[in-house]
């Protein structure tokens, strides 16, 4: 059974950076795809990018492009993501998730498997 | 931009039949989107309950079920129960690794 264990919570001034770390558990992180979604306090998932099973490439949203970084470090089977030029806007709960693309005869998918339990990040003055 | 669309919330009644839907502001969504379903509680992190439409994750009860109702995805639950009053929310897949998340569904059971 995967595990994934997320860093613990962050606060952080504007303009600065924060990373959050997901340790993975049950499983090589090499037989994983770790993806980020993030969730502003009151509000609803919001995609935020990671590794893409299906064309093997690290992906990110367009409106993250330009500040944020994924990373691994296979020799502790964990996964990092990095948010420079906080705002308060940036405000939330950050999950790590395994993403699972099937491509069989019988059935085909793209989806959440697992989840982190969430990294509260506060960015504020 | 992608817009997913969801009921901001709905009602059901113990035991009654509800079902949620998941669409595209342009456009139908099929089963190439490979609609994706997922619950949320207040403070916990969201549990994966359909993939592929309409296959159960590992646990879920059978009263949830997926579909494609006419030009959306849906999720169907069948029997309500008051541990199902929680958000819900559908991803799709847009291809080229990238995915879109509805603003979620909150759910009440009374």
């Amino acid at each position: 059974q995967v595990q994934l264990l997320q860093s613990g919570a962050e606060v952080k001034k504007p303009g600065a950076s924060v990373k959050v770390s997901c340790k993975v558990s049950g499983y090589k992180l090499t037989e994983l795809s770790i993806q980020w979604v993030r969730q502003v306090p009151g509000k609803g998932l919001e995609w935020m990018g990671g590794f893409d099973p299906e064309d093997a490439e690290t992906i990110y949203a367009q409106i993250f492009q330009g500040r944020i970084t994924m990373t691994e470090d296979t020799s502790t089977d964990t996964a990092y993501m990095e948010l420079s030029s906080l705002e308060s806007e940036d405000t939330a709960v950050y999950y790590c998730a395994t993403v699972h693309w099937i491509s069989g005869v019988i059935i085909t998918g793209y989806y959440f498997g697992n989840w982190g339990q969430g990294t509260l990040v506060t960015v504020s003055s | 931009q992608t817009v997913v669309t969801q009921e901001p919330s709905f009602s059901v009644s113990p035991g009654g039949t509800v079902t949620l839907t998941c669409g595209l502001k342009s456009g139908s969504v099929s089963t190439s989107y490979y609609p994706s379903w997922y619950q949320q509680t207040p403070g916990q992190a969201p549990r994966t309950l359909i993939y592929s439409t309409n296959t159960r994750s590992s646990g879920v009860p059978d009263r949830f079920s997926g579909s494609i109702r006419g030009n959306k995805a849906a999720l169907t639950i069948t029997g309500a129960q008051a541990d199902d009053e929680s958000d819900y929310y559908c991803a799709l897949y847009m291809g080229s690794g990238i995915s879109v998340f509805g603003g979620g569904t909150k759910l009440t059971v009374l």
